[in-house]
């Protein structure tokens, strides 16, 4: 079985551009969230989506950033436009079900750097 | 709210060596507690997790036992290979929430030499 991937491994851009970060979850997960950990501190959530509905985007930092999952399936991640403090590693992760405790798998994760 | 406090890195051990990596929680509600692991150039791997308090979660020769009484999840293991070389990060989830989004801790990174 397919783990969750997710592309690009790396991205450099300027500040100022765009960038679209995608991910594909493992087969039959309803769950998809996106996280981010930027240089030396704690991996931080962004958001979650069940099926292609919003579930929590408390943790969106602002509205330069926009997530989709059309269909429910993979999901994709904007910045635009980008700033020196976007960057960082964005992780995705998926599970089966999304109740505390289940597990969350995730992908190897997006390096951004911003210059 | 909900945290995650993790003791600092870099850790750096010979093998064989014992490893504690320390972690404490403050959580709203009940929590369920992970131990997460991200060896170079891959995605984090659920190593262990407990769901409720004194229970023990075991992986691969690491433990952890979930302490409510002193709100903490420490990571052990009696003797460390070179292999276990990678970056650890201790995380909850609210039990109590359907929505089961973690929060983690920064992260230690952990050098075994041989």
């Amino acid at each position: 079985e397919a783990g969750v991937t997710q592309f690009p491994s790396h991205s450099v851009i300027e500040k100022g551009q765009t960038v679209t970060l995608r991910c594909d979850p493992i087969s039959g997960h309803d769950n998809l969230y996106w996280y981010r950990r930027v240089m030396g501190k704690e991996i931080k959530f962004l958001l979650h989506f069940v099926k292609e509905s919003k579930q929590d985007e408390s943790g969106m930092p602002n509205n330069r950033f926009l997530a989709e999952r059309t269909g429910g399936t993979y999901s994709t991640l904007k910045v635009q436009p980008a700033e020196l403090e976007d960057s960082g590693v964005y992780f995705c992760a998926s599970s089966l079900r999304a109740a505390g405790g289940y597990e969350q798998f995730f992908g190897p994760g997006t390096r951004l750097t911003v210059l | 709210g909900n945290s995650v406090t993790q003791m600092e890195g870099p850790v750096t051990l010979s093998e064989e060596a014992f490893l504690t990596i320390n972690c404490t929680y403050t959580a709203t509600g009940y929590p369920s507690l992970f131990w997460y692991v991200q060896y170079p150039g891959e995605g984090l791997q659920l190593l262990l997790k407990a769901t409720k308090a004194d229970d023990k979660g075991s992986n691969k020769g690491f433990e952890a036992t979930y302490r409510k009484e002193t709100t903490s999840f420490h990571l052990e293991k009696g003797s460390v290979q070179v292999s276990d070389s990678a970056v650890y990060f201790c995380a909850l989830s609210d039990r109590g929430s359907t929505l089961g989004r973690l929060y983690f801790g920064r992260g230690t990174q952990l050098t075994v030499w041989p």
